[in-house]
């Protein structure tokens, strides 16, 4: 199956900095969705990002297909933003989901 | 509108013994998902439905079987439980596969 590399593993950020989180993949894909995991377990979606830029307020995403990776920018970083962030590939042809294995983010205030 | 819903929130089994993860959304999605979280892990699908009727195995169906006969339903059945079946069991629905998902909050099972 597909592969889908997140790096960096883990990241400490002092609250105000900002940070880029990378989302790599080993073929072409239909579908690439950012999702946030806070402290207490829960799944957010931030982002439904197949190709191109995404804004919304302090985060942002952009996938560049061709080269087959995503970035999420974190800007102005707060003590709620810690959690770890998953980015999660559909590759082309299926209906099949892959996770990568996250970014921990720590932001201390 | 409650979203996914996800029962029990936490179960403890016994080695052998059956039971049903129950996913309900109230939102008409045609698309239903099961997936497990193995501590420090990434999501694994386990099977998933496109719509009521129609099901397929994901990357991880072993141990487990499902059915979809109304949209708003989607079980998740452990015939045999085995301790490599603890995991985190999340359910995640949307509309169709250009729309991102929605999670519901999760079930967490030990078995011992």
């Amino acid at each position: 199956g597909i592969q889908v590399e997140q790096s960096p593993p883990d990241l400490i950020l002092q609250e105000g900095a900002n940070s880029t989180l990378r989302c790599n993949f080993s073929d072409s894909v239909n579908n690439l969705q950012w999702f946030h995991q806070n402290p207490w377990g829960q799944l957010i979606n931030l982002f439904y990002i197949p190709s191109g830029t995404k804004q919304n307020g302090r985060l942002s995403a952009t996938t560049v297909a061709t080269e087959r990776y995503s970035l999420l920018y974190i800007s102005s970083s707060q003590t709620t933003d810690s959690g770890v962030y998953f980015c999660a590939v559909e590759p082309i042809g299926g209906n099949q989901f892959y996770f990568g294995t996250g970014t921990s983010l720590t932001v201390i205030p | 509108n409650a979203g996914v819903t996800q029962t029990p929130k936490f179960r403890i089994l016994k080695i052998g013994q059956s039971m049903t993860l129950q996913c309900t959304q109230d939102m008409n999605h045609n698309y239903m998902y099961w997936y497990r979280q193995d501590p420090g892990m990434g999501l694994k699908l386990i099977y998933y439905s496109v719509g009521a009727g129609i099901t397929d195995k994901g990357e991880v169906p072993n141990g487990y079987n499902v059915s979809r006969s109304t949209t708003e339903d989607f079980p998740l059945r452990l015939e045999l439980a085995a301790p490599s079946q603890t995991s985190v069991y999340f359910c995640a629905s949307f509309p169709n596969s250009n729309q991102p998902q929605h999670f519901g909050d999760g079930t967490r099972l030990s078995i011992l």
